[in-house]
């Protein structure tokens, strides 16, 4: 079965410092990997998916970027931090049949100050 | 856009009982699946149980069921025989072109 590494915990950044997420999955080969971020109390907001090495699709405009440097490697990034960056960050990885589920990492706790 | 509405934003249930979570969606595809996740207080996604949309029976899982009713657009969760363990957070997800579209999720509590 697949497992979602995800790192940091949790992060506190100032406004304007950049940002590096990052998560790696093991037990599956060329998944779907997605972003997703969750405010306060609120549903999940996908931000990026990627179905392959290089290939990004963005899904709302934003302070972030998105890349996939390996197979099973997807990094989150950002060069200066705003406020409103603050929030949930969920790594999800899907593999197999159309109808297969996602699986989700622990997720980081990013405080943008 | 698809939009998905979950138009209870908390509930409660008293331990042993039953509760039902509703949720809403729009779609224009007639085939496509449905699932249900749960967010414990750890923020876990936690897969609870899915249903495909040209499968009329409706799915289980153990104590978790559901009632889809797809001309309704409709996908409500059922939880029988309610336990401490099943407090959290639980969003419908519908898939739509590979990718999970949540709702705003419903908080539900488990009274002892």
């Amino acid at each position: 079965s697949q497992t979602i590494h995800q790192w940091p915990a949790t992060l506190v950044q100032p406004v304007g410092s950049p940002l590096s997420l990052e998560c790696t999955v093991e037990g599956t080969s060329n998944p779907n990997l997605y972003w997703y971020r969750q405010a306060a109390g609120r549903g999940l907001q996908l931000l990026f998916y990627s179905v392959g090495i290089g290939q990004i699709s963005s899904e709302v405009p934003q302070n972030l970027s998105a890349s996939r440097p390996q197979d099973r490697q997807f990094i989150l990034s950002s060069k200066k931090l705003l406020l409103s960056d603050s929030g949930f960050y969920l790594c999800a990885s899907k593999q197999g049949p159309y109808n297969s589920p996602l699986h989700f990492g622990n997720g980081t706790r990013l405080t943008v100050t | 856009a698809q939009t998905v509405t979950q138009s209870q934003p908390e509930m409660s249930v008293q331990e042993a009982e039953t509760v039902t979570l509703s949720c809403t969606y729009d779609t224009s595809e007639s085939d496509y699946y449905l699932f249900w996740y749960k967010q414990p207080p750890s923020r876990q996604m936690i897969l609870v149980i899915r249903q495909e949309a040209y499968k009329q029976q409706n799915a289980t899982e153990n104590r978790f069921s559901v009632n889809f009713q797809k001309a309704a657009k409709s996908f409500s969760l059922k939880i029988s025989d309610s336990q401490l363990g099943d407090a959290a957070m639980y969003f419908c997800a519908p898939l739509r072109a590979q990718k999970l579209v949540f709702g705003q999720g419903t908080r539900l509590t488990i009274n002892p």
